[in-house]
């Protein structure tokens, strides 16, 4: 079955510090990857996907993730944290007409 | 550009009440419809999905409905609201017949059930 893993629940990083944030997926087939993140109280909203092609995608305000079957990883990175990206971040895999989520990885910045 | 619209934002009911909680989407016809609920603490439950009017699939057994009366109106509703069923619900669509897309979020409903 399907499924998506982020084994990280909470992780604390310094403003200014570089981020990475797990994401390890179960699919048969070639995946359909995305990060979301959701701001507290707020909606879910895209940050970047993977359909095919480069490997290393790019997304919104400054963060990449890269695709690596071999680990069936899909890790989103962000070279310099703000204090501005303290959310919740969802990792998925699309699988059909739905998406199969992660857990989410709250990310806490400290100052 | 395709948007999409959830409320109320914000909402306070008590135990054995009616719930109704709407959603729209303009801009795009057929879409895919989503309704999610996330509990405190909690990651994202997927609750019901429709792919056309009238054609509702429910992923969990519980105490709550889901229609779409109209292609890009999706409701979510209760006869008698329970306490377990306050959280964060969101709606959300996709482009339907085709995987290169994600979803879209509204901005959610918070309910507490009191």
């Amino acid at each position: 079955a399907q499924s998506v893993t982020q084994p990280d629940i909470h992780i604390t990083v310094s403003e200014g510090a570089s981020l990475e944030l797990r994401c390890n997926y179960s699919y048969g087939a070639t995946p359909y990857l995305f990060w979301y993140v959701q701001s507290p109280g707020q909606g879910l909203q895209l940050l970047l996907k993977y359909f095919s092609g480069d490997t290393l995608v790019q997304g919104i305000k400054g963060f990449e993730a890269e695709f690596k079957r071999s680990q069936s990883s899909f890790n989103l990175r962000k070279p310099s944290v703000h204090w501005s990206d303290a959310a919740e971040y969802f990792c998925a895999v699309r699988s059909n007409y739905q998406l199969i989520w992660g857990a989410g990885t709250k990310l806490i910045i400290k100052p | 550009s395709q948007t999409i619209h959830q409320w109320p934002a914000t909402l306070v009911q008590p135990v054995g009440s009616p719930l109704s909680l709407e959603c729209t989407v303009e801009g795009t016809s057929n879409p895919n419809l989503y309704w999610y609920r996330q509990a405190a603490g909690r990651g994202l439950q997927l609750l019901f999905y429709s792919v056309g009017i009238g054609q509702i699939s429910s992923e969990v057994p519980q105490n709550l409905s889901a229609s779409r009366p109209q292609d890009r109106q999706f409701i979510l509703s209760s006869k008698k609201l329970l306490l377990s069923d306050s959280g964060f619900y969101l709606c959300a669509w996709s482009v339907s017949g085709s995987n290169n897309y994600g979803y879209t979020f509204g901005s959610g409903t918070r309910l507490t059930v009191v």
